[in-house]
């Protein structure tokens, strides 16, 4: 079975600096990745996604994330960060197969920003 | 195009009663998710429905039942409500099929509330 882990539970970081979020899965096929941004009272919306080819993803609001097969890692970045990046941040891994489409979360980390 | 929608957004209900929620896909989108998010349990999937039949179940007890309707439209049905299932229900849509992963979109969610 699938699983998602993201280790860090809090991160607070100063408004224009560089954040990292960090991500590893368990998957025993080639995993589609996904990283979700939440803000209070919201549902999910998609940063970004890896299904396959160049390991180096690039999202919407300016964040990226690297796929590290080795490392079973999907870590999130975002080279300088906005006040309104104050969210919380879910990595996923799709499953499929004839039953169909899951997604697995980790349990989030959210982003405190500091001014 | 329009998004998912949920409704209602929110609900309060007393412990013992049963409640169903609503969900509209994206025009075209075939196959329906559902999703619970709690601050204990994070996110778990609960169900996914396709072509009116339930493809993909989580591992909730039978209380939680959903359906789906020939215009895709889903529900949720919660019966005998414990103060547990105070919750944020997501629901999500995706185009169809199995085989290559198929990218879900998330509605606003429906926040549950039992006394």
């Amino acid at each position: 079975a699938q699983s998602v882990t993201q280790p860090d539970i809090h991160i607070t970081v100063s408004e224009g600096a560089s954040l990292e979020l960090r991500c590893n899965y368990s998957y025993g096929a080639t995993p589609y990745l996904f990283w979700y941004v939440q803000s209070p009272g919201q549902g999910l919306q998609l940063l970004l996604k890896y299904f396959s080819g160049d390991t180096l993803v690039q999202g919407i609001k300016g964040f990226e994330a690297e796929f590290k097969r080795s490392q079973s890692s999907f870590n999130l970045r975002k080279p300088s960060v906005h006040w309104s990046d104050a969210a919380e941040y879910f990595c996923a891994v799709g499953a499929t197969g004839a039953a169909g489409n899951k997604l697995t979360f980790g349990g989030g980390t959210r982003v405190l920003v500091k001014p | 195009k329009a998004g998912v929608t949920q409704t209602p957004r929110y609900l309060i209900k007393t412990r013992g009663q049963q409640v169903t929620l609503s969900c509209s896909p994206i025009s075209g989108h075939r196959s329906v998710s559902w999703y619970q998010q709690t601050p204990g349990q994070g996110l778990q999937f609960l169900f996914e429905y396709f072509s009116e039949t339930q493809r993909n179940k989580g591992n909730f007890p039978g209380r939680f039942s959903g359906r789906q309707f020939s215009n895709s439209r889903s529900e949720m049905n919660v019966s005998t409500l414990e103060l547990g299932d105070s919750a944020l229900y997501l629901c999500a849509s995706s185009l169809a099929g199995s085989g290559a992963y198929n990218e879900q979109f998330f509605g606003p969610g429906t926040r549950l509330t039992v006394l």
